[in-house]
């Protein structure tokens, strides 16, 4: 079945960088954009990043754009997101999710605390 | 920045219909897609392109966009409905959440 399994996640010190990864399985990964997408402890879904396919295209929200770069190994059928100077209000669970149409399948996310 | 507007949230009896919207400028020209989560657990898709349900999704579900509004109804609302609903859309190659609705089934 279709399935996203995220992982990298932890309590990180403010200012400190952290790389995340989903393992992707059971579609073809090369085939669709991929999506990172956070929530706030108590808040809304806020989306983070996406690469296209082929992994030529990427787009940041503005809260991350310079501090994180989102990327793809189609061979391994993976995603990763590497999110450097770390802020206090990037804690949040990070989902990944399948793109197209809208953001069909979601991974069970991976929770990151920025605290000193 | 784009915006998506929700309402905070939205009551219904067991077996009425529920309607939560959500609005953008020119949304009606956009695709628009809604997602579902239940406390402790990963969002799901309900709606897709505006009226598209996935597959699994029940057919008391479905929406809506025109103007500047997209509309989701649940019709015969459940109690297993209860949940948080988000809207979303692009604007340009940015993807956009509305900031979410509380269904209270009563």
């Amino acid at each position: 079945q279709v399935q996203l399994v995220e992982s990298g996640g932890g309590v990180v010190q403010p200012g400190t960088s952290l790389r995340l990864s989903c393992a992707a399985s059971g579609f073809s990964f090369s085939t669709y954009d991929m999506h990172w997408v956070r929530q706030a402890p108590g808040k809304g879904l806020e989306w983070v990043a996406v690469v296209s396919n082929d992994g030529s295209d990427k787009y940041y929200s503005d809260s991350v754009r310079g501090r994180s770069t989102i990327s793809r190994d189609n061979s391994k059928n993976t995603l990763s997101l590497q999110m450097n100077s770390l802020r206090v209000e990037d804690t949040a669970v990070y989902y990944c999710a399948k793109g197209s149409p809208g953001l069909d399948v979601w991974g069970q996310g991976t929770t990151v605390t920025v605290s000193s | 920045s784009y915006e998506l507007t929700q309402p905070p949230s939205v009551s219904v009896s067991p077996g009425q219909t529920a309607t939560i919207t959500c609005s953008g400028d020119k949304l009606g020209d956009k695709y628009v897609c809604w997602y579902q989560q239940k406390p402790g657990q990963s969002p799901v898709q309900v709606i897709y392109q505006d009226t598209k349900r996935p597959s699994g999704i029940p057919a008391r579900f479905s929406g809506s966009n025109s103007g500047n509004t997209a509309t989701l109804t649940i019709s015969g609302t459940q109690a297993m409905d209860e949940a948080d609903y988000y809207c979303q859309a692009r604007d340009s190659s940015n993807v956009v959440f509305g900031g979410g609705t509380k269904l209270t089934v009563l």
